[in-house]
């Protein structure tokens, strides 16, 4: 049962461009939604968050958008560049569910020079 | 040093062996967790640990069992390996109550079973 559906499965971006991620939930009780980095060999890291009392976070280049009546949320990276390469993951948790998130599938992202 | 450690961190084994996969941490989180990785799967939950006296099963709990010897430890064990649990194991810690929701993750480990 995917409970966080991701796309796409893999994207490349020229250096500067904007990366776009998408990620659709069906489960209204989410009230938490992070997006992981993980870079080769290593485990994911947080990227950054949000949660669904505001629409938009930015964090440097990295700006999540929320749509709450349409249930998706995107992960925007400005200016991508080839440090930026990495397997990115959204996920969804709820408050009070003991930190459990639902991951999505993830996407491969390639900056090129 | 690392904060969330994993051993081993490659692992090659054959079917129907016993294996067991350690987790450490020094961040004094009371929350652990065991994912696996699969190529577009992404992240699933295996096993989660409130605290050592609290273990609840994940998505995908079947073929494996968990122990929480101490705060800081948590082992995940396949009794008996089969080639479809070959996948990038991962341990994750968090603690309520600071960066809430955030889980921090060990470096992983690649299991293959053969």
């Amino acid at each position: 049962q995917q409970q966080v559906k991701q796309s796409p499965q893999s994207l490349i971006v020229q250096k500067g461009g904007i990366s776009i991620i998408n990620c659709a939930y069906e489960n209204t009780a989410f009230d938490y939604f992070p997006w992981y980095q993980q870079f080769p060999g290593k485990g994911p890291a947080l990227l950054i968050a949000i949660r669904p009392d505001v629409s938009e976070k930015k964090e440097g280049r990295f700006t999540i958008s929320f749509n709450k009546s349409a249930k998706q949320f995107s992960l925007h990276i400005m200016d991508s560049q080839p440090g930026d390469s990495a397997t990115y993951f959204c996920a969804a948790g709820r408050t009070g569910g003991g930190n459990k998130l639902t991951f999505g599938t993830g996407t491969q992202l390639k900056v090129e020079l | 040093d690392a904060d969330v450690t994993q051993t081993p961190r490659n692992r090659i084994t054959k079917t129907g062996k016993r294996i067991m996969l350690e987790c450490s941490q020094t961040k004094g989180h009371d929350r652990m967790y065991w994912y696996r990785q699969d190529p577009g799967l992404g992240l699933r939950l295996i096993y989660y640990s409130f605290d050592v006296k609290d273990i609840n099963k994940g998505e995908i709990s079947d073929g494996y069992s968990v122990s929480r010897q101490a705060q800081a430890k948590f082992s995940l064990s396949l009794e008996s390996a089969i080639p479809n649990q070959t996948a990038l194991y991962f341990c994750a810690t968090s603690q309520p109550g600071t960066d809430t929701d955030t889980q921090y993750f060990g470096p992983g480990t690649r299991l293959t079973v053969l």
